[in-house]
């Protein structure tokens, strides 16, 4: 069965240090993969997504992910996290051949000061 | 520069109600996905839609729930005879093609209370 899991549901860190989230996926084929951030009260805002190529993808504010095929991981990082980073971040997978894109259950990141 | 705009934001109803939602793609995204999103849990894909087509309903709970995206207006997720657990954030997300790696853009969601 296609999952996603994000074994974390909450992570602390310190204010400018580095962050890893982690997801794991079980698909049939490599999906195509995405990390998207969601604020209190707010919708889904695309982080970065992986479809091929090198595994190692840039994103938005700061953000990277790479994927391991070996490992069926695709975890985001970040060098030095700032406040603003505090929110809930979404793994998600869809398959090459259609449109059901599943999401993990979120990792909830508090930044301390 | 408006994105995906959804309204209500918030909608209160009492069991045995009618919910509607609305959802309106960002300019020029003729495809709309809805998901539903429970407390402490992520999103679950409930339909895609095409303009006046049903592309994918394999989400959408059997009976109550119906989805449409006419040729003109929003698109309307209608949930009938309400009952507490269809308590939830919904959320609509549009894109400009079809296929996966056509990214999904989101809305801010109607968090649905049923009393």
């Amino acid at each position: 069965a296609q999952s996603v899991t994000q074994p974390d549901i909450h992570i602390t860190v310190s204010e400018g240090a580095s962050l890893e989230l982690r997801c794991n996926y079980s698909y049939g084929a490599t999906p195509y993969l995405f990390w998207y951030v969601q604020s209190p009260g707010q919708g889904l805002q695309l982080l970065l997504k992986y479809f091929s190529g090198d595994t190692l993808v840039q994103g938005i504010k700061g953000f990277e992910a790479e994927f391991k095929r070996s490992q069926s991981s695709f975890n985001l990082r970040k060098p030095s996290v700032h406040w603003s980073d505090a929110a809930e971040y979404f793994c998600a997978v869809v398959g090459r051949n259609n449109n059901d894109m599943r999401f993990g259950a979120g990792t909830r990141l508090t930044v301390k000061p | 520069n408006a994105g995906v705009m959804q309204n209500p934001r918030h909608l209160v109803r009492r069991r045995g109600q009618e919910a509607r939602l609305r959802c309106s793609p960002m300019k020029g995204h003729s495809h709309v996905y809805w998901y539903r999103q429970l407390p402490e849990e992520g999103l679950k894909f409930m339909v895609y839609l095409q303009k006046e087509n049903i592309i994918d309903e394999s989400g959408m709970p059997k009976e109550r729930f119906s989805a449409e995206f006419p040729k003109e207006g929003p698109s309307i997720l209608r949930i009938q005879q309400v009952v507490r657990g269809d308590s939830a954030a919904y959320f609509c997300a549009s894109s400009l093609g079809q296929g996966a790696q056509q990214p999904q853009h989101f809305g801010d969601g109607t968090r649905l209370s049923i009393l």
